[in-house]
Protein backbone atom coordinates (compact mmCIF):
# COMPACT_ATOMS: atom_id res chain seq x y z
CA UNK A 1 0.00 0.00 0.00
CA UNK A 2 1.07 3.47 -1.03
CA UNK A 3 1.58 6.24 1.79
CA UNK A 4 1.66 9.81 2.23
CA UNK A 5 2.68 11.10 5.02
CA UNK A 6 2.15 15.10 5.62
CA UNK A 7 3.71 17.30 8.30
CA UNK A 8 2.98 18.86 10.59
CA UNK A 9 -0.85 17.65 11.17
CA UNK A 10 -2.02 21.43 12.21
CA UNK A 11 -0.26 24.72 11.95
CA UNK A 12 -1.21 27.83 13.16
CA UNK A 13 0.95 30.80 12.10
CA UNK A 14 0.50 34.84 12.40
CA UNK A 15 0.25 36.49 9.38
CA UNK A 16 3.19 37.76 7.15
CA UNK A 17 5.03 34.37 8.72
CA UNK A 18 6.74 31.75 6.51
CA UNK A 19 5.95 28.15 6.46
CA UNK A 20 6.98 24.62 5.06
CA UNK A 21 4.85 21.81 4.82
CA UNK A 22 6.50 18.33 3.96
CA UNK A 23 4.72 15.18 1.87
CA UNK A 24 7.06 11.83 2.43
CA UNK A 25 6.07 8.78 0.72
CA UNK A 26 7.85 5.00 0.56
CA UNK A 27 6.52 4.91 -3.18
CA UNK A 28 7.40 6.55 -6.27
CA UNK A 29 4.84 8.39 -7.91
CA UNK A 30 4.34 9.40 -11.65
CA UNK A 31 3.27 13.04 -10.40
CA UNK A 32 2.99 14.54 -7.44
CA UNK A 33 -0.07 17.05 -6.78
CA UNK A 34 -0.49 19.87 -3.86
CA UNK A 35 -3.86 20.64 -3.34
CA UNK A 36 -6.01 23.32 -1.10
CA UNK A 37 -9.38 22.81 0.28
CA UNK A 38 -11.80 25.10 2.28
CA UNK A 39 -14.65 23.73 4.23
CA UNK A 40 -17.42 22.74 2.57
CA UNK A 41 -16.19 22.25 -1.23
CA UNK A 42 -13.55 20.18 -2.73
CA UNK A 43 -9.81 20.15 -3.19
CA UNK A 44 -8.67 22.51 -5.90
CA UNK A 45 -5.27 22.17 -7.38
CA UNK A 46 -2.53 23.88 -7.01
CA UNK A 47 0.63 22.36 -8.45
CA UNK A 48 1.65 18.92 -10.33
CA UNK A 49 5.18 18.23 -10.32
CA UNK A 50 6.26 15.29 -12.15
CA UNK A 51 10.16 15.49 -12.80
CA UNK A 52 12.85 14.61 -9.33
CA UNK A 53 13.98 17.79 -8.84
CA UNK A 54 11.47 20.16 -9.91
CA UNK A 55 10.59 23.35 -8.50
CA UNK A 56 7.72 25.39 -8.99
CA UNK A 57 6.55 28.53 -8.23
CA UNK A 58 2.85 30.09 -7.97
CA UNK A 59 3.06 33.31 -6.27
CA UNK A 60 4.37 33.19 -2.86
CA UNK A 61 4.16 29.51 -3.24
CA UNK A 62 6.73 27.28 -3.66
CA UNK A 63 6.81 23.72 -4.55
CA UNK A 64 9.57 21.38 -5.10
CA UNK A 65 9.67 17.69 -5.77
CA UNK A 66 12.29 15.51 -4.39
CA UNK A 67 15.38 14.02 -6.48
CA UNK A 68 13.98 10.60 -5.97
CA UNK A 69 10.31 11.80 -6.37
CA UNK A 70 9.47 10.58 -2.80
CA UNK A 71 8.71 13.76 -1.39
CA UNK A 72 7.87 17.06 -1.79
CA UNK A 73 7.51 20.19 0.10
CA UNK A 74 5.37 23.38 -0.09
CA UNK A 75 6.35 26.71 0.97
CA UNK A 76 4.63 30.21 1.58
CA UNK A 77 5.99 33.17 1.68
CA UNK A 78 4.17 35.83 4.01
CA UNK A 79 1.80 34.34 4.46
CA UNK A 80 -1.54 35.91 4.98
CA UNK A 81 -5.42 35.11 6.13
CA UNK A 82 -6.19 34.01 2.82
CA UNK A 83 -3.70 31.32 3.00
CA UNK A 84 -6.35 29.30 5.34
CA UNK A 85 -7.33 25.86 4.55
CA UNK A 86 -6.57 22.03 4.59
CA UNK A 87 -3.68 21.79 1.90
CA UNK A 88 -3.80 18.34 0.64
CA UNK A 89 -0.73 16.56 -1.07
CA UNK A 90 -1.36 13.40 -3.67
CA UNK A 91 0.25 10.73 -5.33
CA UNK A 92 -0.59 9.64 -8.81
CA UNK A 93 -0.37 6.41 -10.43
CA UNK A 94 -3.51 6.08 -12.12
CA UNK A 95 -5.57 7.36 -9.44
CA UNK A 96 -4.59 9.91 -6.42
CA UNK A 97 -3.58 8.74 -3.58
CA UNK A 98 -4.01 11.41 -1.01
CA UNK A 99 -2.31 12.33 2.03
CA UNK A 100 -4.11 13.26 5.69
CA UNK A 101 -3.54 16.97 5.29
CA UNK A 102 -2.78 19.53 6.49
CA UNK A 103 -4.31 21.99 8.45
CA UNK A 104 -3.03 25.44 8.27
CA UNK A 105 -4.49 28.13 10.05
CA UNK A 106 -3.20 32.12 9.23
CA UNK A 107 -4.10 34.34 11.99
CA UNK A 108 -4.33 38.29 11.65
CA UNK B 1 -21.13 22.75 -17.13
CA UNK B 2 -17.91 24.85 -16.03
CA UNK B 3 -17.18 22.46 -13.22
CA UNK B 4 -17.71 18.71 -12.13
CA UNK B 5 -21.68 18.79 -10.38
CA UNK B 6 -22.58 16.82 -7.63
CA UNK B 7 -25.68 16.24 -6.35
CA UNK B 8 -27.71 16.37 -3.46
CA UNK B 9 -25.22 18.57 -1.77
CA UNK B 10 -26.13 17.57 1.43
CA UNK B 11 -28.26 13.76 2.44
CA UNK B 12 -29.47 12.74 5.52
CA UNK B 13 -31.19 8.86 5.80
CA UNK B 14 -31.84 6.49 8.17
CA UNK B 15 -29.60 3.50 9.15
CA UNK B 16 -30.56 0.71 6.49
CA UNK B 17 -32.14 3.08 3.66
CA UNK B 18 -30.03 2.92 -0.01
CA UNK B 19 -29.01 5.75 -1.23
CA UNK B 20 -27.91 7.95 -4.94
CA UNK B 21 -25.18 10.03 -5.04
CA UNK B 22 -24.67 11.67 -8.61
CA UNK B 23 -21.67 13.14 -10.33
CA UNK B 24 -21.84 15.36 -13.16
CA UNK B 25 -18.12 15.50 -14.64
CA UNK B 26 -16.87 18.05 -17.53
CA UNK B 27 -17.93 17.61 -20.14
CA UNK B 28 -15.16 15.41 -22.20
CA UNK B 29 -13.69 14.38 -19.48
CA UNK B 30 -13.06 10.65 -19.76
CA UNK B 31 -12.30 9.64 -16.30
CA UNK B 32 -14.28 9.51 -13.46
CA UNK B 33 -13.28 9.05 -9.83
CA UNK B 34 -15.01 8.84 -6.38
CA UNK B 35 -13.46 9.16 -2.98
CA UNK B 36 -14.91 9.33 0.20
CA UNK B 37 -13.32 12.32 3.03
CA UNK B 38 -14.07 11.47 6.78
CA UNK B 39 -13.61 14.69 9.06
CA UNK B 40 -9.85 15.75 9.25
CA UNK B 41 -8.92 12.93 6.74
CA UNK B 42 -7.46 12.97 3.77
CA UNK B 43 -9.94 11.70 0.90
CA UNK B 44 -9.90 7.85 0.39
CA UNK B 45 -10.26 6.75 -3.04
CA UNK B 46 -13.27 4.47 -3.92
CA UNK B 47 -13.71 3.79 -7.34
CA UNK B 48 -12.63 5.26 -10.47
CA UNK B 49 -14.05 5.08 -14.43
CA UNK B 50 -12.05 5.42 -17.86
CA UNK B 51 -15.25 5.92 -19.89
CA UNK B 52 -18.10 3.93 -18.97
CA UNK B 53 -16.04 0.86 -17.53
CA UNK B 54 -14.63 0.82 -13.65
CA UNK B 55 -10.84 0.75 -13.84
CA UNK B 56 -10.02 0.17 -10.60
CA UNK B 57 -13.14 -0.35 -7.86
CA UNK B 58 -10.26 -1.67 -5.09
CA UNK B 59 -11.54 1.02 -2.60
CA UNK B 60 -15.13 0.06 -2.52
CA UNK B 61 -15.53 -0.67 1.06
CA UNK B 62 -17.63 -3.65 0.82
CA UNK B 63 -20.55 -5.06 -1.53
CA UNK B 64 -22.75 -2.25 -0.43
CA UNK B 65 -21.01 0.38 -2.04
CA UNK B 66 -22.02 0.02 -6.22
CA UNK B 67 -20.81 3.28 -9.06
CA UNK B 68 -22.16 2.92 -12.46
CA UNK B 69 -21.26 5.22 -15.68
CA UNK B 70 -23.14 3.70 -18.10
CA UNK B 71 -22.92 6.43 -20.90
CA UNK B 72 -19.78 7.79 -20.37
CA UNK B 73 -20.50 10.95 -18.42
CA UNK B 74 -22.91 11.19 -15.16
CA UNK B 75 -22.12 8.59 -12.56
CA UNK B 76 -23.77 7.37 -9.79
CA UNK B 77 -22.40 5.99 -6.44
CA UNK B 78 -25.02 3.66 -4.72
CA UNK B 79 -25.11 2.75 -1.30
CA UNK B 80 -27.28 -0.13 -0.04
CA UNK B 81 -28.41 -0.47 3.74
CA UNK B 82 -26.57 2.15 4.63
CA UNK B 83 -25.09 2.24 8.17
CA UNK B 84 -23.64 5.20 10.25
CA UNK B 85 -20.33 4.26 9.08
CA UNK B 86 -20.75 5.88 5.76
CA UNK B 87 -21.27 9.05 6.74
CA UNK B 88 -18.74 11.13 5.15
CA UNK B 89 -18.38 13.54 2.19
CA UNK B 90 -18.40 11.46 -1.15
CA UNK B 91 -16.08 13.52 -3.01
CA UNK B 92 -16.33 13.46 -7.19
CA UNK B 93 -13.78 14.02 -9.56
CA UNK B 94 -13.01 13.90 -13.18
CA UNK B 95 -9.99 14.43 -15.04
CA UNK B 96 -9.10 15.09 -19.01
CA UNK B 97 -6.16 11.99 -18.29
CA UNK B 98 -6.70 9.60 -21.54
CA UNK B 99 -5.08 6.66 -19.84
CA UNK B 100 -4.61 6.79 -16.50
CA UNK B 101 -1.15 7.26 -16.97
CA UNK B 102 -0.51 10.91 -15.16
CA UNK B 103 0.34 14.28 -14.78
CA UNK B 104 -3.00 15.67 -15.12
CA UNK B 105 -5.19 17.32 -12.49
CA UNK B 106 -8.32 16.08 -11.26
CA UNK B 107 -10.86 18.94 -10.91
CA UNK B 108 -13.35 17.94 -7.54
CA UNK B 109 -16.95 19.04 -7.10
CA UNK B 110 -18.21 20.29 -3.81
CA UNK B 111 -19.01 16.77 -2.33
CA UNK B 112 -22.20 15.08 -1.25
CA UNK B 113 -22.17 15.20 2.50
CA UNK B 114 -24.36 11.79 4.17
CA UNK B 115 -25.16 12.22 7.30
CA UNK B 116 -26.69 8.20 8.09
CA UNK B 117 -28.80 8.62 11.55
Amino acid sequence: TQLLEQSPQFLSIQEGENLTVYCNSSSVFSSLQWYRQEPGEGPVLLVTVVTGGEVKKLKRLTFQFGDARKDSSLHITAAQPGDTGLYLCAGEEEKLVFGKGTKLTVNP
Amino acid sequence: GAGVSQTPSNKVTEKGKYVELRCDPISGHTALYWYRQSLGQGPEFLIYFQGTGAADDSGLPNDRFFAVRPEGSVSTLKIQRTERGDSAVYLCASSSNPSGTGGYGYTFGSGTRLTVV
